[in-house]
């Protein structure tokens, strides 16, 4: 079964704190993502990473950064979080073939007071 | 700005009846077109999905309806089921990597 595993599925910080979201794939897959989910906005992508050490910035990468040292894991750190970050993020990957799957792992409930 | 624009945001149908919903998208450069649905605490998994060289794919009761000159797609869900309920998001992608979303549609099914 393929499998993205996210490190937790809920999550309080304060505001200030650098914050790691964790993410493990084990499907071999080339690229990776993490997106934002909030009511009414859909999914909106942060940053996407088709290969190891390799990333590309999405519609909303504004204080976000991310690390890919190994391919089955990609990183989501905020620098600084701030209370507009709390939200529901999602990480997902894909194979670079036709008709390719984006597969989503369960989310990661962030709220920053 | 969102690349792909989705509507109703929530819809509420009859069980047995149809469900549509409808999405659109500007950058010609998209050669992908998933629909993914979602159940609460759960993250969105693949339903159905079309390439722009067809018009129209059926699987089941789901159906995609594709317009390549109008730039939109839709969802049909026929004789919607209860079970059907979820959350509902249309993407589009290029090259088979990057994946946009549409903003999400809540449908309810009413028994």
């Amino acid at each position: 079964d393929v499998k993205v595993t996210q490190s937790s599925r809920y999550l309080v910080k304060r505001t200030g704190e650098k914050v790691f979201l964790e993410c493990v794939q084990d499907m071999d897959h080339e690229n990776m993502f993490w997106y934002r989910q909030d009511p009414g906005l859909g999914l909106r992508l942060i940053y996407f990473s088709y290969d190891v050490k390799m990333k590309e910035k999405g519609d909303i990468p504004e204080g976000y950064s991310v690390s890919r040292e190994k391919k089955e894991r990609f990183s989501l750190i905020l620098e600084s979080a701030s209370t507009n970050q709390t939200s529901m993020y999602l990480c997902a990957s894909s194979l670079v073939q036709v008709n390719t799957e984006a597969f989503f792992g369960q989310g990661t409930r962030l709220t920053v007071v | 700005q969102q690349q792909v624009k989705q509507s109703p945001q929530s819809l509420i149908v009859q069980k047995g009846g149809i469900s549509i919903i409808n999405c659109a998208y500007e950058n010609t450069a998209f050669d992908y077109f998933p629909w993914y649905q979602q159940f609460p605490g759960k993250g969105p998994a693949l339903l159905i999905a079309i390439r722009p060289d067809v018009s129209e794919k059926k699987e089941g009761r789901f159906t995609i309806s594709f317009n390549k000159s109008a730039k939109q797609f839709s969802l049909h869900i026929m004789d919607s089921q209860p079970g059907d309920s979820a959350t509902y998001f249309c993407a589009a992608a290029y090259n088979f990597n990057k994946f946009y979303f549409g903003s999400g549609t809540k449908l309810n099914v009413k028994p």
